[in-house]
């Protein structure tokens, strides 16, 4: 069972507008939220999180917004830019599961100069 | 560099021999991951240590799968009698114990491909 969704396996985006990358969940124990990055032949690198208590989190360019009541939560990039092109991953946790994270497929974000 | 370190970086081997992956956690960090990630898939949960005890193993790792992580350090992740189906990027990442806001730091993977 899949419990954390990304659809979309793939996003263009021009240079400058925004990105918008989305992700589903289905358990409702899940209580912390990240976005991970990754360049081909790297390991994923943390962007930015989010806890279940709060709706929006946001670092510099990027922010991350939660629905509890959808189960749903996306990450905007704005501007985008070319070297934002990489895969970006969803995952999930629970607090009483050690910090083992539970990753969606990825989604691959293009950004065009 | 103080990051997560995974050696070797790549590994091809031939079925049915045994290989062994090591990780080294980032010095402060108390826990430590195993994933497998496949072509076209997000990393998926192997197991996880806290200190030297390790705590989960996911029903993905088979019999053949063995992690230990002595005195709590470097960690090692083997493989017996490999198979194809084995063939997949593998992930080490480390994390503090805490409560919400803990994310955990990957390494470069070690890219396994059996022939």
């Amino acid at each position: 069972d899949q419990q954390v969704k990304q659809n979309s396996p793939s996003l263009s985006v021009q240079e400058g507008r925004i990105s918008i990358l989305n992700c589903d969940y289905t358990n409702s124990m899940f209580d912390y939220f990240l976005w991970y990055k990754k360049y081909p032949a790297e390991g994923p690198t943390f962007l930015i999180s989010i806890s279940s208590i709060k709706d929006k989190n946001e670092d510099g360019r990027f922010t991350v917004f939660l629905n509890k009541s959808a189960k749903h939560l996306s990450l905007h990039i704005v501007p985008s830019q070319p070297g934002d092109s990489a895969v970006y991953f969803c995952a999930a946790s629970a607090l009483d599961q050690g910090g083992k994270l539970i990753f969606g497929q990825g989604t691959e974000l293009s950004v065009k100069p | 560099d103080t990051g997560v370190s995974q050696d070797p970086r790549h590994k091809i081997t031939k079925r049915g021999q045994n290989v062994t992956f090591r990780c080294d956690p980032i010095s402060e960090h108390n826990r430590l991951y195993w994933y497998r990630q496949t072509l076209g898939q997000g990393p998926e949960f192997l197991t996880y240590f806290q200190n030297e005890a390790q705590l989960e193993k996911s029903r993905l790792l088979s019999d053949r799968f063995s992690a230990e992580r002595p005195k709590g350090s470097f960690s090692t992740l083997e493989i017996q009698r490999t198979e194809q189906g084995d063939s997949a990027m593998y992930l080490c990442a480390s994390s503090l114990t805490g409560g919400i806001g803990t994310e955990a730091f990957f390494g470069q993977g070690t890219r396994l491909t059996v022939v």
